[in-house]
């Protein structure tokens, strides 16, 4: 079965210092991988997603992640938090045919002065 | 843009009464929908698929009965919540596969006293 794992509850980051949200997954083909961001009491909004090829992916708000298939990790970065980076992130995967997402279990960043 | 509004965004209902949440597909055609239930401070559980056309199909330990789901046109899904119970305070999110991702309604937070 299909499953997500977000080992960080909470992270908190100093604005303008760098991010690292670490996401590993289990699936058994080919995964479908998303970063999701979301503020509290709204929906979701994509950052960014990996079908295939390069396995560097760029996303919106100078988000990155990088597939690395032999860790199973969808890990996200940014270089420089910025204030309004402060919400809950979740990793997701899917697969072909665009069935059903496994969410993780989220990670909130707190950006601090 | 192609997008999915969710209304109403906000519900307010008494034990034992039922509330419907609407999902419309504006732009695009939505033969998919998934239902998701997001409790505070924790991640997306998939209730249900619904297709449009046939009877959806519900995750384990999601009771069809309670949760009605319809998804008559290729354009709106609908989840009723039945008998309400305080238990069903949560936050209800719908999401259709579109391109190559998926796009995902604003939410609706339903609070049963």
């Amino acid at each position: 079965a299909q499953s997500v794992t977000q080992p960080d509850i909470h992270i908190t980051v100093s604005e303008g210092a760098s991010l690292e949200l670490r996401c590993n997954y289990s699936y058994g083909a080919t995964p479908y991988l998303f970063w999701y961001v979301q503020s509290p009491g709204q929906g979701l909004q994509l950052l960014l997603k990996y079908f295939s090829g390069d396995t560097l992916v760029q996303g919106i708000k100078g988000f990155e992640a990088e597939f690395k298939r032999s860790q199973s990790s969808f890990n996200l970065r940014k270089p420089s938090v910025h204030w309004s980076d402060a919400a809950e992130y979740f990793c997701a995967v899917g697969g072909t045919g665009f069935q059903k997402l496994v969410f993780g279990t989220g990670t909130r960043l707190l950006v601090s002065p | 843009g192609a997008v999915v509004s969710q209304h109403p965004s906000r519900v307010i209902c008494k034990s034992g009464t039922s509330v419907k949440i609407e999902c419309r597909s504006l732009d695009f055609q939505a033969t998919t929908m998934f239902w998701y239930r997001q409790f505070p401070k924790q991640s997306l559980m998939l209730m249900a698929t619904s297709n449009e056309g046939s009877k959806a199909t519900y995750e384990q330990g999601v009771e069809k009965d309670k949760f009605l789901i319809n998804h008559a046109s290729l354009t709106l899904s609908t989840l009723t919540v039945t008998s309400a119970h305080p238990e069903d305070s949560s936050f209800y999110i719908c999401s259709a596969p579109l391109g190559e991702g998926y796009t995902f309604g604003s939410g609706t937070r339903l609070t049963v006293v």
